[in-house]
C-alpha cells in the first residue's frame, strides 16, 4: 500500500532557528497536507498543497508540493516555544482517491528557549 | 463555529466489553473519517462515511468493529469485545461536501484504554 516517509523523526533546535522536515512516496499525491497535533490533542491543519510546485505560506510556515508529486516539505523559520510539537505529513489521492488520508511517521520539535 | 466534537475524551473498558465513540462533524459537514493512533505513530485511516453510506471501510478490522453516520446525530464507532490491543487514540476528522475531502479538521479525540 502507498507509505510515506518522514523525516527527521525528532528535532531538538533553539529559539530563532530555521526548521525543515520533509515527506517522501514512491507513490503520487494529488494532495499534501500538513498538520500539527499538540499532546492529548488531535491534528491542527496548518497547511494544504493541491499543485504539483505549489508553494503557499501560513505565517512562518511554507511548505512545497514536490514537482513529481511525491515529496513535500514543510520549513517553519525563526522558531519559538509554541512550535514544540509533533509535526505530520498526510497525502490524499493518487490510486486511492476516495479521501483516506496516509500519514507520515510524524516529526517531533522540541524548541529550547 | 464549533469544532469537530467527540465524546467521551478518555473511555476505559474491560476485555469483552463494547466500547462507543461519537463524533460530531463541523457544521454544514457532511463527510466523516475516522483513524487511529497508536503511541508514537502517525494515524492510520479506519473509514470514511457520509451521511447513511460507508463509502471506504478498507482500513476497519473485519471484526469486532463497525460504524455508522445516521441522517440524523453523530457518527458512531462501536468496537465489540475490546481487546487490550484496541488500546489506542481514535480520532474523527469531517470536511465540507464542497472541497470533497480534501481539508479534513480533527476532533480532539477518544482515548480508549482496554484493562
Amino acid at each position: 500500500g502507498q507509505q510515506l516517509n518522514q523525516s527527521p523523526q525528532s528535532m531538538f533546535i533553539q529559539e530563532g532557528e530555521d526548521v525543515s522536515m520533509n515527506c517522501t512516496s514512491s507513490s503520487i499525491f494529488n494532495t499534501w497536507l500538513w498538520y500539527k497535533q499538540d499532546p492529548g490533542e488531535g491534528p491542527v491543519l496548518l497547511i494544504a498543497l493541491y499543485k504539483a510546485g505549489e508553494l503557499t505560506s501560513n505565517g512562518r510556515l511554507t511548505a512545497q508540493f514536490g514537482i513529481t508529486r511525491k515529496d513535500s516539505f514543510l520549513n517553519i523559520s525563526a522558531s519559538i516555544p509554541s512550535d514544540v510539537g509533533i509535526y505530520f505529513c498526510a497525502g490524499l489521492g493518487g490510486s486511492s482517491n476516495t479521501g483516506k488520508l496516509i500519514f507520515g511517521q510524524g516529526t517531533t520539535l522540541q524548541v529550547k528557549p | 463555529n464549533a469544532g469537530v466534537m467527540q465524546n467521551p475524551r478518555h473511555l476505559v473498558r474491560r476485555r469483552g466489553q463494547e466500547a462507543r465513540l461519537r463524533c460530531s462533524p463541523m457544521k454544514g459537514h457532511s463527510h466523516v473519517y475516522w483513524y487511529r493512533q497508536l503511541p508514537e505513530e502517525g494515524l492510520k485511516f479506519m473509514v470514511y462515511l457520509q451521511k447513511e453510506n460507508i463509502i471506504d471501510e478498507s482500513g476497519m478490522p473485519k471484526e469486532r468493529f463497525s460504524a455508522e453516520f445516521p441522517k440524523e446525530g453523530p457518527s458512531i464507532l462501536r468496537i465489540q469485545q475490546v481487546v487490550r490491543g484496541d488500546s489506542a487514540a481514535y480520532f474523527c476528522a469531517s470536511s465540507p461536501p464542497t472541497s470533497g475531502y480534501n481539508e479534513q479538521f480533527f476532533g480532539p479525540g477518544t482515548r480508549l484504554t482496554v484493562l
